[in-house]
C-alpha cells in the first residue's frame, strides 16, 4: 500500500511569491489533514477534509492560505503571497472514515514539505 | 480545547539506559492519546495509542506508555535505549467528539554510545 505522498519535499521562495504544496493521501482514505510545524515548535492543525468538503478549517492562519481537495482525492495547499513567517514544514496526513466517533483514527503522515520563505 | 505539553525539548540518554519522555494532556472529555515518532526525512509514524482500554499500552520497538488520569499524564518509556531510537517524538491528543488531533512540541531523543 502506497503511503501519503507530499510534493515538493523542499521549496525555497521569496517573500511575495506563490507556492502550492500537494498531498496524495492513501487511496480510499476520506479524511485528509494539513498540519504545520514552524521553527521546531508544536505541530499545529491547519484543516481537515472529509472527501472534498472542509470539515474544519479553524487552524488556517489567514486568507493567504487556500486548501482544495477537488474530487476528494489529492489536496493542494496554496500560499499566496508568501510571508517570512510562513516558513516551516507542512505535513499532510490521511485516515479512513470510521464513522462519527472516530477520534481513535490513526493518522498516516507524509514526510512533509519544507517551505523556506526568504 | 485539548492540548498536550511535552516536558523537555531534548532528552539525551546512554545506550542501554531507560528512556522516559514526558507528556501531560488537557482535555474536557475522555481523551485518546497517541505517541508518534519521526525519523530524519520521514513522516510521523505511530508508536502506540490509548483509546480507553488498558491503561498500560505497548507499542512498537519496545516502547510503552501508561495513561494516568489522576496525573493527566501519558509518559513514554523504554527500558533500554538503542542507537536506532534516536528521533523526535510527539505526543498527541484527540477525543471521541472529534477526529482532529492536537500535538505537542516534540522531544528530540539523542542516544549516546
Amino acid at each position: 500500500e502506497a503511503g501519503v505522498t507530499q510534493f515538493p519535499s523542499h521549496s525555497v521562495i521569496e517573500k511575495g511569491q506563490t507556492v502550492t504544496l500537494r498531498c496524495d493521501p492513501i487511496s480510499g482514505h476520506d479524511n485528509l489533514y494539513w498540519y504545520r510545524r514552524v521553527m521546531g515548535k508544536e505541530i499545529k492543525f491547519l484543516l481537515h477534509f472529509v472527501k472534498e468538503s472542509k470539515q474544519d478549517e479553524s487552524g488556517m492562519p489567514n486568507n493567504r492560505f487556500l486548501a482544495e481537495r477537488t474530487g476528494g482525492t489529492y489536496s493542494t495547499l496554496k500560499v499566496q503571497p508568501a510571508e517570512l513567517e510562513d516558513s516551516g514544514v507542512y505535513f499532510c496526513a490521511s485516515s479512513q472514515d470510521l464513522g462519527a466517533h472516530s477520534g481513535a483514527n490513526v493518522l498516516t503522515f507524509g514526510a512533509g514539505s519544507r517551505l523556506t520563505v526568504l | 480545547a485539548q492540548s498536550v505539553t511535552q516536558l523537555g525539548s531534548h532528552v539525551s540518554v546512554s545506550e542501554g539506559a531507560l528512556v522516559l519522555l514526558r507528556c501531560n494532556y488537557s482535555s474536557s472529555v475522555p481523551p485518546y492519546l497517541f505517541w508518534y515518532v519521526q525519523y530524519p526525512n520521514q513522516g510521523l509514524q505511530l508508536l502506540l495509542k490509548y483509546t480507553s482500554a488498558a491503561t498500560l499500552v505497548k507499542g512498537i520497538n519496545g516502547f510503552e506508555a501508561e495513561f494516568k488520569k489522576s496525573e493527566t499524564s501519558f509518559h513514554l518509556t523504554k527500558p533500554s535505549a538503542h542507537m536506532s531510537d534516536a528521533a523526535e517524538y510527539f505526543c498527541a491528543v484527540s477525543d471521541w467528539e472529534s477526529d482532529d488531533m492536537r500535538f505537542g512540541a516534540g522531544t528530540r531523543l539523542t542516544v549516546k554510545p
